[in-house]
């Protein structure tokens, strides 16, 4: 079965520095997720993305961070200045539907854990 | 999204159904109702969602009462690799952007 693929499994970095977060999606799909859980709490949304813009974005997702879909097929999220507070699990996530389609079904990856020294 | 209450655990034996039940009691008449899963250490992964009907796949099924206050999700046969933490989630039927808000699940603990 296909699947959402994220690199790198294991992401460690100095409180300040940039990070980005990379994503391979589901190759027929058209909108695509990040969500974060921090260590003993619930997965939390980020951010969607659709026709390569931001279709919805939750308050966590403030100006620090961005996505892109550079190449038609990757999907990243980048955070500028990280924080201890960023430290969690990020979720990528794809779909072929949404809202009036029955494809509404989020396919996620293994996640990339993010710890933030 | 409207809110659901799930039980913070269950506990099954291996090889026998489970139940696991959510209730969504300000559910609204287009809300889909959508449940996922996540295993240790792994992403959420989709389980099923319905709408008004009952649901079959070869995962599980979903069982929704009739005024749709509630649902269940039916494991039939748990197997050890079925313990996970089980989400149930409301999404409004809306062509707006798609946040599936996770809630803290009910936490499914299989002894063989």
């Amino acid at each position: 079965e296909p699947e959402v693929t994220q690199t790198p499994s294991h992401q460690v970095t100095q409180m300040g520095q940039e990070v980005i977060l990379r994503c391979v999606p589901i190759s027929n799909h058209l909108y695509f997720y990040w969500y974060r859980q921090i260590l003993g709490q619930k997965v939390e949304f980020l951010v969607s993305f659709y026709n390569n813009e931001i279709s919805e974005k939750s308050e966590i997702f403030d100006d620090q961070f961005s996505v892109e879909r550079p190449d038609g097929s990757n999907f990243t999220l980048k955070i500028r200045s990280t924080k201890l507070e960023d430290s969690a699990m990020y979720f990528c996530a794809s779909s072929e539907g949404q809202g009036i389609t029955t494809n509404e079904k989020l396919f996620f990856g293994s996640g990339t854990q993010l710890s933030v020294l | 999204d409207a809110k659901t209450t799930q039980p913070n655990s269950m506990e099954s034996n291996e090889e026998e159904p489970v139940h696991l039940p959510c209730n969504h009691s300000t559910i609204s008449g287009t809300d889909y109702i959508h449940w996922y899963r996540q295993l240790p250490s792994q992403g959420p992964e989709y389980v099923i969602h319905g709408l008004t009907s009952n649901v079959n796949n070869r995962m599980a099924s979903l069982a929704i009462a009739e005024d749709r206050k509630s649902s269940t999700l039916i494991l039939h046969r748990a197997t050890l690799r079925d313990a996970a933490v089980y989400y149930c989630i409301l999404r409004a039927f809306s062509n707006s952007g798609y946040a599936l808000n996770f809630g803290k699940g009910t936490s499914l603990l299989v002894t063989p």
